[in-house]
């Protein structure tokens, strides 16, 4: 069984620091890993993805993510958070060899302090 | 770009009440997915459609029904609301190469 990992339900910092959510897959085979934003009460919204090629992905608004298959991990980066960047998380995998199915991180809701 | 428009924001109705939420995209992606966000929770895939008229069960899909009559639009029905299953209900469509899912802004079921 395929599962997706976020182990922190809550990561807060202050404006300006930079943050590290992750991501952690269990999955054999050959996968697909992006990173998804959703602000209070909207919908989700694309940030990144990785497939192939450079580990490390860069995304929308100053975000990247860096793939590790030794560690079977997927962990979103910020180098300097603004306080717009307070949302929730959400890390996915989708097995390549099932298109339609992405299996979803229950998520981090990142708490920016002024 | 394309807009995904969820319709009603709110879903009131009472206990064992049928009750439908509808989604309606310009996109022109095939793939569509009906999702259930508990609070505080991840996502749980409740039905999807590849096409216009095709319908595939999630892992959430009791006590649900859909409907995706146009490509278009991609309907789903709680078919006999309960309290334990207040929570906000996402539509979503994928890009044709499956690589970017485009979200509605949700709607949310309230049962009294």
């Amino acid at each position: 069984t395929q599962t997706v990992s976020q182990s922190d339900a809550h990561v807060t910092v202050f404006e300006g620091d930079s943050v590290e959510l992750r991501c952690n897959y269990s999955y054999g085979g050959s996968i697909y890993l992006s990173w998804y934003i959703q602000h209070h009460g909207r919908g989700l919204q694309f940030l990144l993805k990785y497939y192939s090629g450079n580990p490390v992905v860069q995304g929308v608004n100053g975000f990247e993510a860096e793939f590790s298959k030794s560690d079977s991990s997927f962990h979103l980066r910020k180098a300097s958070v603004h306080w717009s960047d307070s949302a929730v998380y959400f890390c996915a995998v989708r097995d390549m060899d099932s298109n339609y199915q992405l299996i979803w991180g229950s998520g981090t809701k990142l708490i920016i302090k002024p | 770009g394309g807009i995904i428009t969820q319709t009603p924001k709110f879903l009131i109705g009472q206990e064992g009440q049928k009750l439908t939420l509808k989604c309606q995209q310009n996109f022109n992606h095939d793939t569509m997915y009906w999702y259930r966000q508990d609070s505080g929770k991840g996502l749980r895939l409740i039905y999807y459609s590849i096409t216009e008229n095709d319908l595939q069960k999630g892992d959430l899909s009791e006590g649900y029904d859909a409907s995706r009559e146009k490509k278009s639009s991609f309907s789903l029905t709680v078919t006999s609301a309960q309290k334990n299953e207040m929570a906000v209900f996402l539509c979503a469509t994928q890009t044709d190469s499956g690589n970017t899912l485009y979200f509605g802004e949700g709607s949310r079921l309230i049962v009294v």
